[in-house]
């Protein structure tokens, strides 16, 4: 079964700094999507940035960027130039990729609380 | 932007009782989920629902769980008999394809007293 670990229950950033999420995942299968959920205290699930295991690059979303490390199976969040609205809980997901078969559910590590100081 | 909604978004029942969770996907989606959220915990998966049947479902949802599309814009999850541990926050999530991105609705905060 697929695992994700996230190993860093909070984390606290300086607004405008820079900060780095850890998650790892174990898995057998090749194909693949991981995932970055933003929950803040509305606890509504927010999607933040999504990699597929077969492009190299690593994906951006403006002040969000991963570093997927496929063979060490690692997946990070760097969020940069922090601001006080990415006060959040924010979850790494994974789930399997390719066609055929039924499970497509997301795996959710435990989450980080990030905490962001003025 | 189209987005999932939920209702209500707090229910408070007794023990025993029965709730109806109701979700309303993004229209063009065909994938549908339902998570739950214990406070403090992790986000768990219950059920994935296609082509009006279930496609998976995992340990939670036991006989007390049941899902239903009613209507070509309703998902709902039933609970029969609701249990103190059924306290939490249930998400519907919706995808336009088997693999496409889940789109999660605001959740709705169940306790059971």
């Amino acid at each position: 079964a697929q695992t994700v670990t996230q190993s860093q229950p909070e984390m606290s950033v300086q607004e405008a700094e820079t900060v780095t999420l850890s998650c790892t995942y174990d898995t057998s299968e090749s194909d693949y999507y991981l995932f970055w959920y933003k929950q803040p205290p509305s606890r509504q699930m927010i999607l933040v940035i999504r990699q597929e295991a077969y492009k190299q690059q690593n994906a951006t979303e403006n002040r969000f960027s991963v570093n997927f490390q496929k063979a060490a199976k690692s997946f990070s969040l760097k969020i940069s130039d922090s601001q006080l609205g990415d006060a959040a809980m924010y979850f790494c997901a994974y789930r399997r990729g390719g066609s055929g078969g039924s499970n497509y559910k997301l795996t959710f590590g435990k989450g980080t609380l990030l905490t962001v100081n003025p | 932007e189209p987005e999932v909604t939920q209702t209500p978004s707090h229910q408070v029942t007794q023990m025993g009782q029965e709730v109806i969770l109701r979700c309303v996907p993004i229209s063009n989606h065909l994938y549908f989920y339902w998570y739950r959220q214990i406070l403090g915990q992790k986000v768990e998966f219950l059920v994935s629902f296609y082509n009006n049947e279930i496609s998976e479902k995992s340990e939670i949802f036991d006989d007390q769980f049941s899902v239903e599309r009613p209507d070509g814009s309703n998902f709902t999850l039933k609970i029969r008999s609701t249990k103190l541990e059924d306290s939490a926050m249930y998400f519907c999530a919706s995808g336009a394809s088997a693999t496409d991105t889940q789109y999660f609705g605001p959740g709705t905060r169940l306790t059971v007293l």
